[in-house]
C-alpha cells in the first residue's frame, strides 16, 4: 500500500472548519483513501473514504486532488469532541492484502475554545 | 446495540501466564481482525479471518493464536506472556475483506 504523509499536529478553534491534509504521492489507481480517527483511549473510528471523487457524509468531507496525490479531510464545524489523532490510510482493493489497514503516525488535532 | 465488543477491557497478568481476549461482532460481517497498539501508539494488524479462515498473519509470534469459533467471534489466545506483549489490542470487523473496518473499544493488556 502507498505510504501517506501527514503533519504531526494541528490546532483548530471550536466552531471553525478543521482541514487536515494528507500526501499520498505514490498512490495507485485502485487504491482508496481512508480516514479514521482515534479519540484518546478509544478504538479507531471510521470517518470517510474515497477513490477519485470528493465525498461527504454526516461527519466530514473528503477532497481528493485530481491527480490523487493528496487529499484533505474537512470537519466543517469542529467541536472539542473532535480532538483526536486522525489517520489517513491508503488501501488497495482486489489485492491479496486488501484487508490490511496500515496506520501511520497520524495528525493530532487539538480543538480549542 | 454495541457493534464490536471486546472482553475484558483491562487485563493485568504476570509473565509466563496464558490469557485470552474475546471479540464479538453483531454486524453480520464475514471478516474479523486483531490489531495491536504498542506504547508508542503504533497500530499494526496481527491477524485477519474471513469466514473463520485465517487470511493474514503478520509475523506474529506463535505464542499468539487466534481462534474463530464462528463468524461472529474471533478470540485471541496468548501463551507464555512476555513484558513486550503489554499493549492495547483492538478487534475489528468488516463485511468483506475489502470493506470498511469497524473497531472495538480495545483491551489494555499489562504484563508484570
Amino acid at each position: 500500500d502507498a505510504k501517506t504523509t501527514q503533519p504531526p499536529s494541528m490546532d483548530c478553534a471550536e466552531g471553525r472548519a478543521a482541514n487536515l491534509p494528507c500526501n499520498h504521492s505514490t498512490i495507485s489507481g485502485n487504491e482508496y483513501v481512508y480516514w479514521y480517527r482515534q479519540i484518546h483511549s478509544q478504538g479507531p473510528q471510521y470517518i470517510i473514504h474515497g477513490l477519485k471523487n470528493n465525498e461527504t457524509n454526516e461527519m466530514a468531507s473528503l477532497i481528493i486532488t485530481e491527480d490523487r496525490k493528496s487529499s484533505t479531510l474537512i470537519l466543517p464545524h469542529a467541536t472539542l469532541r473532535d480532538t483526536a489523532v486522525y489517520y489517513c490510510i491508503v488501501r488497495g482493493q482486489n489485492t491479496g492484502t486488501a484487508s490490511k489497514l496500515t496506520f501511520g503516525t497520524g495528525t493530532r488535532l487539538q480543538v480549542t475554545l | 446495540d454495541t457493534a464490536v465488543s471486546q472482553t475484558p477491557k483491562y487485563l493485568v497478568t504476570q509473565m509466563g501466564n496464558d490469557k485470552s481476549i474475546k471479540c464479538e461482532q453483531n454486524l453480520g460481517h464475514d471478516t474479523m481482525y486483531w490489531y495491536k497498539q504498542d506504547s508508542k501508539k503504533f497500530l499494526k494488524i496481527m491477524f485477519s479471518y474471513n469466514n473463520k479462515e485465517l487470511i493474514i498473519n503478520e509475523t506474529v509470534p506463535n505464542r499468539f493464536s487466534p481462534k474463530s469459533p464462528d463468524k461472529a467471534h474471533l478470540n485471541l489466545h496468548i501463551n507464555s506472556l512476555e513484558l513486550g506483549d503489554s499493549a492495547v489490542y483492538f478487534c475489528a470487523s468488516s463485511q468483506t475483506e475489502e470493506d470498511t473496518q469497524y473497531f472495538g473499544p480495545g483491551t489494555r493488556l499489562t504484563v508484570l
